[in-house]
């Protein structure tokens, strides 16, 4: 079967630090990858999604990068955190297009503080 | 551009009363149409996914259906354990692979 981890699961981080949220899936290959921000009381907001090792796409221009080095893991970067960075930060994967099951899967989400 | 809207945004049911959560969408093409349903600190846990309008799956007290313009999560009977925030999301046929989410009902089912 397939799992998702994410880590870690609460962070505090100052102003200005840099931020690395690594998110591993096990049990499948080439599956796309995704990142999401969900603010307090929000839907979730887009921020990354990869359809394979290098390929990534951003939605929407922040402070934030994301990179795949291997074909089942997905890291979300910061060099400097702002404020507007705080939020819950949740990694999803999905089987490539071409299956009938084309749900996506979440990890536990990693709570970001930044103070 | 794709959307999902979402309502009502909050929901307080008695326990067994039933109602319905309605998620409306905007698509170039449906790919597909999910719900899923989220516990406070937790990621969303998947729970249907509806590919075509008079779609219908259902799961315990759960049944959600589909048209060519809304869904439905149908609750019945609920329970206070059925409390938490229920998410609807679409993916569209243009090859992005994207999921765009709603905003949700929070739900909340007193004894």
């Amino acid at each position: 079967s397939q799992t998702i981890h994410q880590w870690p699961a609460t962070l505090v981080q100052p102003v200005g630090s840099p931020l690395s949220l690594e998110c591993t899936v096990e049990g499948t290959s080439n599956p796309n990858l995704y990142w999401y921000r969900q603010a307090a009381g929000r839907g979730l907001q887009l921020l990354f999604y990869s359809v394979g090792i290098g390929q990534i796409s951003s939605e929407v221009p922040q402070n934030l990068s994301a990179s795949r080095p291997q074909d089942r893991q997905f890291i979300l970067s910061s060099k400097k955190l702002l404020l507007s960075d705080s939020g819950f930060y949740l990694c999803a994967w999905s089987r490539t297009g071409g299956y009938s099951n084309t749900e996506a899967f979440f990890g536990q989400g990693t709570r970001l503080t930044v103070v | 551009e794709d959307q999902v809207t979402q309502s009502p945004e909050a929901l307080r049911l008695q326990e067994g009363e039933s109602s319905s959560l309605n998620c409306s969408y905007t698509v170039s093409g449906l790919r597909g149409l999910f719900w899923y349903r989220q516990d406070p600190g937790k990621g969303p846990e998947f729970l249907f996914t509806l590919y075509s309008a008079g779609e219908e799956k259902e799961k315990e007290r759960l049944k959600a259906t589909l048209t060519k313009k809304e869904s439905f999560l149908h609750i019945t009977a609920p329970k206070p354990e059925d409390s938490a925030t229920y998410l609807c999301a679409v993916q569209s046929t243009s090859g992005t692979y994207k999921y765009i989410f709603g905003t949700g009902t929070r739900l909340k089912v007193l004894a």
